[in-house]
Parts: C-alpha cells; structure tokens; sequence
C-alpha cells in the first residue's frame, strides 16, 4: 500500500539558514507522481513541484531544491537561506498512476518556523 | 483571475444539523476533489469527482454526500451522520487525472457547537 512518511514534526531555524524536509515515499507502483505543497497559515495550500518516477533529475527553483533518490525512496526538499515568509507546514505527497488508487496520498506534514 | 473558491469561509452548525460546503473552479478542469485536515494531520480524501455526473467515495466519505451537476461546481454535504465533523476542508481540482496537479482553494473551516 502507498503510504508517504515526513519523520521531522516541527523545524525551526534561524533566517538566513539552509535546512531540509525529508520524505520517503513507498509504493509498489513503477509509475507515480510526487508532490510538495506549502500551507501557510492562512490555510490554503500552495503547490510546488511535481516529479514523475522516471525523472531523478534534481530540481532548483531560486532558493529551492528537490533532491529525488529512487533508490532510497526519498524525495526532499531544501531551502536556502531560509526566510521568515517561509514559515508554513509543508507536505509531500505521493500519487500513483498503475494501481487505481485515485487520490493523492499525504504525508502529515513538517512545521517550519523561521526565526528572525 | 482563474482559480477555486470555496465559501463560507468560516461555518458553525449546531449538531443534528446537515451543511453544505461550496466549491467553485473556473479553471476548466474536469476533475475536482474533497479533503478533511485535522489539526496536525495530513489531509484525508472524502470524495473525488473526475467528470460531470460521476463521483467516488474517498477513504472516509461516512457521514459526507456530494454532487456534480456542473463542471465549475462540487458541493459537500457534511450530514447528521457525521460524528465528528469539526475540521477544516480543503476542495482541489485538477485538469484531467488524479495524476495531475491538483490545486487548493483557501479551505472551509467547520465548527459544530
């Protein structure tokens, strides 16, 4: 069964650092589709990135970077130089296309607090 | 300005009572879905619609019912039966498959007396 693990409850830092959300994904599929999404406080969540199973390239987008590691089941998420607007939950989540499972599935989420 | 709107944004039902929670998109997008978020949870699928006319149970639609008249629209109905319906709901579309990007409307947050 699929399922998506984000170990790290809560982060905080202090502005300016780098730090990284984990998640390790699993799944029996050889085709699927992996998710970041940010939920600030207001509540809505914003997404940021998509990554299909067959592209491991790793992704930066200005101060963010995904680093997809099949072989570990892994797909994580680095910020640099942190800022306090980063400050949200953020939630990793899995979708896959073989077995019919027509939903995403979601990890609980990280809360990270950016510190002035 | 394309996007989902959800509404009331903020909602309190007195127990016994059914309520329905709006969901509009105007992205053109054949797929829409609802999402239950308890506080320091994940977010749990209720039900998902992929074409007019057609829905399915998510992994706790108990105590939930919705329709799909209109592409633009899928309203949830949190009934009596719901036993614990206090939480904040999230409704998301996405073009075609659940495969696709979904994207979020600002939530629903729903409070029973």
């Amino acid at each position: 069964a699929q399922k998506v693990t984000q170990a790290q409850t809560e982060i905080s830092v202090v502005e300016k650092e780098d730090v990284t959300l984990d998640c390790v994904y699993e799944t029996r599929d050889t085709t699927y589709y992996l998710f970041w999404y940010k939920q600030p406080p207001s509540g809505e969540l914003v997404f940021l990135i998509r990554r299909n199973s067959f592209d491991e390239q790793n992704e930066i987008s200005g101060r963010y970077s995904w680093n997809f590691q099949k072989s570990t089941s892994s797909f994580n998420f680095t910020i640099t130089a942190s800022q306090v607007v980063d400050s949200a939950v953020y939630f990793c989540a899995l979708s896959e296309a073989d077995t019919g499972r027509r939903a995403l599935t979601f990890g609980s989420g990280t809360r990270l607090q950016v510190q002035p | 300005d394309g996007g989902i709107t959800q509404s009331p944004k903020y909602l309190f039902r007195k127990e016994g009572q059914n309520v329905t929670l709006s969901c509009e998109q105007n992205l053109n997008h054949d797929a829409m879905y609802w999402y239950r978020q308890d506080p320091g949870q994940g977010l749990r699928l209720i039900y998902y619609s992929q074409i007019v006319n057609d829905f399915q149970k998510g992994d706790i639609a108990e105590g939930y019912s919705v329709s799909r008249e209109k592409k633009e629209s899928f309203p949830l109905t949190v009934t009596s039966a719901q036993k614990n319906p206090t939480a904040f709901y999230l409704c998301a579309s996405s073009k075609q498959r659940y495969t696709d990007t979904q994207y979020f409307g600002p939530g629903t947050r729903l409070t029973v007396l």
